[in-house]
């Protein structure tokens, strides 16, 4: 058990409607980040946080896509109008302070099926 | 952009065998180097992780190497078993962490 806690775990929503997704990381953990998954592929980075500031946005996170880290604690991404498309895992990781030696834990993922 | 490659994309061999995977990436530029094993439709699970100023960390069967001067990294599983089976994936560290494609390792009895 890394620490790390995604809700739900799996997801299934119809095209067009609105998801949102929740991220406790570690609780001494000051970085954030959330990745999206999709079958046979490896990660790929959507938005970082540092603290409650949201430091970098891949150009994957289009603008029906939001993150959000208010307290610095726990973190939300929802889709808006979600498409097919957007079917994925999408993995929350935290990590310390020292980014040279910056582990990243991963939580659980949280599974999205787009009908 | 930094890429990263993994090589074999899959694997299959017999228990008790020694094997290599072997990870590339094209900007020696990093801060580490990360390998995960995933097991199927769950998340990641930190398996190693090198500094960019180290060479090698050892954990149990695993040993995994870093060169990031030719922007390399091997991960070494000794003695394989059934329960090893899974998906390899290697990661860098810039400001995120750019992911290879995996190595899926069945391990058959």
């Amino acid at each position: 058990d890394t620490g790390v806690s995604q809700d739900p775990r799996h997801k299934i929503t119809k095209r067009g409607q609105n998801v949102t997704f929740r991220c406790d990381p570690i609780s001494e953990h000051n970085r954030l980040y959330w990745y999206r998954q999709t079958l046979g592929q490896g990660p790929e980075f959507l938005t970082y946080f540092q603290n409650e500031a949201q430091l970098e946005k891949s150009r994957l996170l289009s603008d029906r896509f939001s993150a959000e880290r208010p307290k610095g604690s726990f973190s939300t991404l929802e889709i808006q109008r979600t498409e097919q498309g957007d079917s994925a895992m999408y993995l929350c990781a935290s990590s310390g302070r020292d980014r040279a030696s910056n582990e990243q834990f991963f939580g659980p993922g949280t599974r999205l099926t787009v009908l | 952009k930094q890429e990263v490659t993994q090589i074999p994309a899959a694997l299959s061999v017999p228990e008790g065998e020694n094997l290599v995977l072997n990870c590339s990436f094209t900007d020696s530029a990093i801060y580490n180097l990360q390998w995960f094993r995933q097991d199927p439709g769950k998340g990641l699970t930190s398996l190693l992780l090198i500094q960019s100023s180290q060479r090698e960390q050892t954990s149990g069967r695993l040993n995994a190497s870093l060169d990031k001067s030719s922007g390399r990294s091997t991960l070494y599983i000794a003695a394989s078993q059934p329960g090893d089976s899974a998906t390899y994936l290697c990661a860098v560290q810039g400001n995120m962490l750019t992911f290879g494609g995996g190595t899926r390792l069945m391990v058959k009895p």
